[in-house]
């Protein structure tokens, strides 16, 4: 069946510094969404990715969909303590697979 | 719209006691999800309904889990009888079709001594 993995599983980051979560799928998917999730709360909807190649933007964070619509990744630059929190990809055929988030932790 | 609502917010039982968890949907939502999160195994999803059918229930651990969904704005998690192990928090999710954006509940936190 359907799996979407997530890497890294954890990242520590520098407060100011850049970095990239990456979502992999065993399928091809009709569309991947990300959520995130901060500590204590529950998962919420960040943005939806539908087409090949896709490049969206959300002030600091940059969301693209591969060509092949089997992977994806998340891009935040210049981060900041607001960034705490577990990043989760989903990847849909039939149905929503979460992968298992990255964590991201920020040293100010 | 109040979200997706889940009752209660913390439950703290003992071993073998019957635990049942409820949630109340978005309006106009027609699927809905139940998952479980634990620093062990992630956010999983147990089952999930669309049009108050149950779909996909592939993910429910055992039969000790049941789900209902008796009509279009309530829903409801029973585990019986609970076990240590069953420990975590459970989230209920709904969406307009079961590939669209997911709104989740803040969840509820269970506690099995």
């Amino acid at each position: 069946g359907q799996q979407v993995m997530q890497i890294p599983q954890y990242q520590h980051v520098q407060e100011g510094e850049d970095f990239t979560t990456y979502c992999n799928s065993s399928t091809t998917l009709s569309n991947i969404q990300w959520y995130k999730q901060r500590p204590g709360g529950h998962p919420v909807f960040l943005i939806q990715l539908v087409k090949s190649g896709e490049v969206k933007k959300q002030k600091r964070l940059t969301f693209q969909f591969g060509e092949a619509k089997k992977n994806s990744s998340l891009h935040i630059t210049a981060t900041q303590t607001t960034d705490v929190g577990t990043y989760f990809c989903a990847g849909s055929d039939y149905k929503l697979s979460f992968g298992a988030g990255t964590t991201v932790t920020v040293r100010a | 719209d109040a979200g997706v609502i889940q009752s209660p917010r913390h439950e703290v039982t003992e071993m073998g006691q019957e635990v049942t968890l409820r949630c109340k949907p978005i309006s106009g939502h027609n699927s809905l999800f139940w998952y479980r999160q634990t620093m062990m195994r992630g956010l999983e999803l147990l089952i999930y309904f669309n049009n108050n059918v149950p779909i996909d229930d592939s993910g429910m651990p055992e039969d000790r889990f049941s789900a209902k969904m008796p009509n279009a704005s309530f829903s409801t998690l029973k585990i019986q009888p609970s076990e240590p192990r069953d420990s975590a928090v459970y989230f209920c999710a709904s969406s307009f079709d079961n590939y669209n954006e997911q709104f989740f509940g803040p969840g509820t936190r269970l506690t099995v001594l």
